[in-house]
C-alpha cells in the first residue's frame, strides 16, 4: 500500500555511467516531481511533471532527463553521472494539476546516489 | 526570487523543554507554507500546512506553526519535546502560479536527549 515508491533505495556508480531511477506514485495525483537533497541536506527542486507534461524544469543540467510514461510514474535518467551528482533524490506527487497550489506533495523515500 | 531561511542550524534540547523554530521567507504574493519534517534514514512528512483563515496551524505530533505575514514568518513550535521529535525540519513555502514548486528552507537538525 506503498503512496510514492522509488527504486532503488541505493545506488552507487562510477563516474561517467548511464543510471535510472524510478519513481510510481498510487495515489491517483495528477503531478509528479524529482527533488534532489545534497550532503547539507538542503532540497532543491529539479522537474515536475503534470499528466505526463513537463510543467518545471529548473536549471538541471542536460545529462538528466525525465520521463513520465503515464501519469503515476517519472523516471529519471542521468547520463554521464559526475561527481557531484551525488545526492538523495527524492520524488513527489500531488494531487492538482499544478495551477493553485494548495495541495499537499506526499515524498517516497528516497535514492542515494553515490558516484565514486 | 523566493527564498525560505531557516534561523537554526542544529537546535540540541532535553526532553520536555519548549521548541520554537524559526522560518522566515521572501516573497510578495500569496503564499502556502509548510513544516516537514524527516526522521533519520527516512522520508520527508508533512507536519502541518497552512493556506488561508486561521493564522495559527495545528499538526501531527503536537506541533503548531503560527503564521505572521507582517513578519513574513512561519514559526513551528511544540510545548514539550520527546526524543522521538529527533529529525530534520524543512520550512517550504509555494505560491500561485509556480506549479506547485516547493522552495525549501535549509533545515534545522533537532537533537532531544533523553
Amino acid at each position: 500500500d506503498t503512496a510514492v515508491s522509488q527504486t532503488p533505495k541505493y545506488l552507487v556508480t562510477q563516474m561517467g555511467n548511464d543510471k535510472s531511477i524510478k519513481c510510481e506514485q498510487n495515489l491517483g495525483h495528477d503531478t509528479m516531481y524529482w527533488y534532489k537533497q545534497d550532503s547539507k541536506k538542503f532540497l532543491k527542486i529539479m522537474f515536475s511533471y503534470n499528466n505526463k507534461e513537463l510543467i518545471i524544469n529548473e536549471t538541471v543540467p542536460n545529462r538528466f532527463s525525465p520521463k513520465s510514461p503515464d501519469k503515476a510514474h517519472l523516471n529519471l535518467h542521468i547520463n554521464s553521472l559526475e561527481l557531484g551528482d551525488s545526492a538523495v533524490y527524492f520524488c513527489a506527487s500531488s494531487p492538482l494539476s499544478g495551477g493553485p497550489s494548495t495541495d499537499t506533495q506526499y515524498f517516497g523515500p528516497g535514492t542515494r546516489l553515490t558516484v565514486l | 526570487a523566493q527564498s525560505v531561511s531557516q534561523h537554526n542550524h542544529h537546535v540540541i534540547l532535553s526532553e520536555a523543554a519548549s521548541l520554537e523554530l524559526g522560518c522566515n521567507y521572501s516573497y510578495g504574493g500569496t503564499v502556502n507554507l509548510f513544516w516537514y519534517v524527516q526522521y533519520p534514514g527516512q522520508h520527508l512528512q508533512l507536519l502541518l500546512k497552512y493556506f488561508s483563515g486561521d493564522p495559527l496551524v495545528k499538526g501531527i505530533k503536537g506541533f503548531e506553526a503560527e503564521f505572521i505575514k507582517s513578519k513574513f514568518s512561519f514559526n513551528l513550535r511544540k510545548p514539550s519535546v520527546q526524543w522521538s521529535d529527533t529529525a530534520e525540519y524543512f520550512c517550504a513555502v509555494n505560491s500561485y502560479n509556480q506549479g506547485g514548486k516547493l522552495i525549501f528552507g535549509q533545515g534545522t537538525e533537532l537533537s532531544v536527549k533523553p
